[in-house]
């Protein structure tokens, strides 16, 4: 049973450019959340797509973007990359519907990027 | 605005010394509490979750409860393989975690 995958797993960026994280999720998942976690710190929510829309979103800025395909894997981008943007980006999936905050997530292991 | 806080930051324990860690939380329409161990490099992995106050769950050397106002993981005589973050989180926020020490 394939859990949920990330790619890349690293990435170094120069401030400016612009990137793309990829998400598969967990075989039977329908919904994918994405999270920004800065070392030593609790993820930070950034949004959650469902049904090919975002569904929700936290306190992020327009730069971060994202898009949920037909077989529910999911893409995160961010634009105008800024020294604050390093991190690692976990992706979670989980059953969606109206009970998509009572389920568990199932993370993946991260994209570690690096903007310098 | 909904807020999950967990206390303490870190904590270093000898193997076989029992503690507690807590999570606070101030959430409108609670769905569940979830507590999460995260080791280095890696995603959290899932624990439990809690869905009304006075529930317990259990899984080897751990024990989460949960009241109306905050949410406790005790460790019961823990081994150096618990070393790890532990996050909680409430409707898809996360706390900072408590980063556990444990020593042989």
């Amino acid at each position: 049973d394939a859990g949920v995958t990330q790619s890349p797993t690293h990435l170094i960026k120069t401030r400016g450019q612009q990137v793309t994280l990829r998400c598969s999720p967990k075989s039977g998942h329908d919904t994918v959340s994405w999270y920004q976690q800065a070392l030593g710190q609790g993820p930070q929510f950034i949004f959650q797509y469902y049904e090919e829309e975002e569904r929700q979103r936290g306190n992020f800025p327009d730069r971060f973007s994202g898009h949920q395909f037909p077989n529910y894997s999911s893409e995160l981008n961010v634009n105008a990359l800024l020294l604050g943007d390093s991190a690692l980006y976990l992706c979670a999936s989980s059953l969606g519907g109206q009970g998509a905050n009572n389920s568990p997530l199932h993370f993946g292991n991260g994209t570690r990027l690096t903007v310098t | 605005e909904d807020q999950v806080t967990q206390s303490p930051e870190a904590l270093r324990l000898q193997e076989g010394e029992s503690s507690s860690l807590n999570c606070s939380y101030t959430v409108s329409g609670l769905r569940g509490l979830f507590w999460y161990r995260q080791d280095p490099g890696k995603g959290p992995e899932f624990l439990f979750t809690l869905y009304s106050a006075g529930e317990e769950k259990e899984k080897e050397r751990l024990k989460a409860t949960l009241t109306k106002k905050e949410s406790f993981l005790h460790i019961t005589a823990p081994k150096p393989e618990d070393s790890a973050t532990y996050l909680c989180a409430a409707k898809l926020i996360f706390g900072t975690g408590t980063r556990l020490q444990v020593f042989p």
